[in-house]
């Protein structure tokens, strides 16, 4: 169990296009999901803490209205990047905190989303 | 605020010795604290995780972790390494008191386990 799904794997856009990226927890119900870029061969950077229901959290830095986050349902979190640059062009990564059971405290994680801006 | 250092950049082993992949942690109260690793464009997995209890903790794919309070450590460890272990191996901490369970991870180490 334990199992979350990130969409899509791999995706080229235009410059000044927006991208959708969903997260999705398969086989358990998140009420908290996380959003992660990663560069090449470095950690990964938190972006922001979604909540279902209300509005997420970004982290100092992260622009609010270049990466839309909706936690629209207790299995589904999408990351919006509007107006893509390729300054952009990242590794994302979303995970799922499981808040009960034999997982508790554990965050999975997808198999992130390379975006690249052309 | 929390913090992760992972001192080596890479470790590299030959199949069949053991494998230490250190990481020192700084947090306020306790610390929940977990290993994962990453193959190459791909998420993280989850090996293990110390909560309380036991201070050797053991997990996925035979590794294990001793947590020790007194030096602020989280050190994973294989007995015996294979070549598929080879991997970018991440630490990560949060305090047990952070409600929405964020993590803070270190920056990541390399395993190359040579044949």
């Amino acid at each position: 169990g334990a199992v979350v799904s990130q969409h899509p794997s791999w995706v080229i856009c235009k410059s000044g296009t927006s991208v959708k990226i969903e997260c999705r927890s398969l086989d358990f119900q998140a009420t908290t999901m996380f959003w992660y870029r990663q560069f090449p061969k470095q950690s990964l950077m938190l972006m922001a803490t979604s909540n279902e229901g209300s509005k997420a959290t970004y982290e100092q830095g992260v622009e609010k209205d270049k990466f839309l986050i909706n936690h629209a349902s207790l299995t589904l979190s999408t990351l919006t990047v509007t107006s893509a640059h390729p300054e952009d062009s990242s590794f994302y990564i979303c995970s799922a905190r499981r808040t009960g059971g034999s997982g508790k405290n554990i965050q999975y994680f997808g198999a992130g989303t390379r975006l690249s801006v052309l | 605020a929390q913090s992760v250092a992972q001192p080596e950049d890479q470790v590299n082993v030959a199949e069949g010795n053991p494998l230490t992949v250190k990481c020192t942690y700084s947090v306020s109260g306790n610390p929940y604290l977990f290993w994962y690793v990453q193959y190459p464009n791909r998420g993280l997995q989850f090996l293990l995780k110390y909560i309380t209890g036991d201070n050797l903790v053991k997990g996925s794919y035979g590794f294990e972790a001793e947590f020790n309070k007194s030096q602020t450590s989280f050190h994973l460890k294989k007995p015996s390494a294979l070549v598929s272990d080879s991997a970018l191996y991440f630490c990560a901490v949060r305090p047990e008191t952070d409600s929405w369970g964020k993590f803070q991870f270190g920056a990541g180490t390399q395993v190359v386990v040579t044949p």
